[in-house]
């Protein structure tokens, strides 16, 4: 079946502007992950789903950053304001309970300039 | 920041050498994962761990999740040039669904 998909797959924002990247976890997945990787590290976590309920957002660095899923299913992180930190890849993962194995999308990279 | 200590670095192969790499926390974790990242992805799923001293193969992969519970590692057996790419450890605690992950091993070829 087909996997996690990210849209877009590259954006590139002016400082300030405000910015929406969308994940579709894989059909059935009740959990939904949000991860930010900076160039050359780990990913890092950054909001937790399940269903439409966001259980954690202890990773979210700024109030500018607000993520969504309301049926429970398509997520969107949004970045309001871009700063030149904030570029990196945005990661999105499923997973069928929470407990289990997380399945990647193939991310987005934003780039602030 | 992140809890988790990832060693080595990097290391270069030759086709056909067995690989190790580990990763060590200074917490528990109930869950263990290993993921291959190839540039412009997102990571994939090598291997899961669920048990304390759990050793787990997936055909040359090779991973244990130690006794003590904050540390795994693991092993590439015969490398082929496709091991190539950046291996990541994951762990997940006993507080939430987050994964934790490591810094990366960057596994290059020999020139």
């Amino acid at each position: 079946g087909a996997g996690v998909s990210q849209s877009p797959r590259y954006k590139v924002a002016k400082r300030g502007q405000d910015v929406a990247l969308r994940c579709d976890p894989i059909s059935g997945h009740v959990s939904l992950f949000w991860y930010q990787q900076a160039l050359g590290q780990g990913p890092e976590f950054l909001t937790y789903f399940q269903n439409e309920a966001q259980l954690d957002k202890s990773g979210l660095p700024s109030d500018r950053f607000f993520a969504e899923r309301p049926e429970g299913s398509v997520s969107t992180l949004k970045i309001q304001r871009t700063q030149q930190e904030d570029s990196a890849v945005y990661l999105c993962a499923s997973s069928f309970s929470g407990l289990d194995e997380q399945y990647f999308g193939p991310g987005t990279r934003l780039t602030v300039t | 920041g992140q809890q988790l200590n990832q060693s080595p670095q990097s290391m270069f192969i030759q086709e056909g050498e067995d690989v190790s790499m580990n990763c060590t926390s200074s917490s528990i974790f109930n869950t263990w994962l290993w993921y291959k990242q190839d540039p412009g992805e997102g990571p994939v799923l090598l291997i899961a761990l669920y048990k304390a001293g759990e050793l787990t193969s997936n055909g040359r992969l090779t991973a244990q999740f130690g006794i003590t519970r904050k540390d795994s590692f693991l092993n590439i057996s015969a490398s082929i040039p496709s091991d190539v790419g950046i291996y990541f450890c994951a762990g997940r605690g006993a507080a939430g669904n987050k994964l934790t992950f490591g810094g990366g091993t960057r596994v290059l070829v020999k020139p």
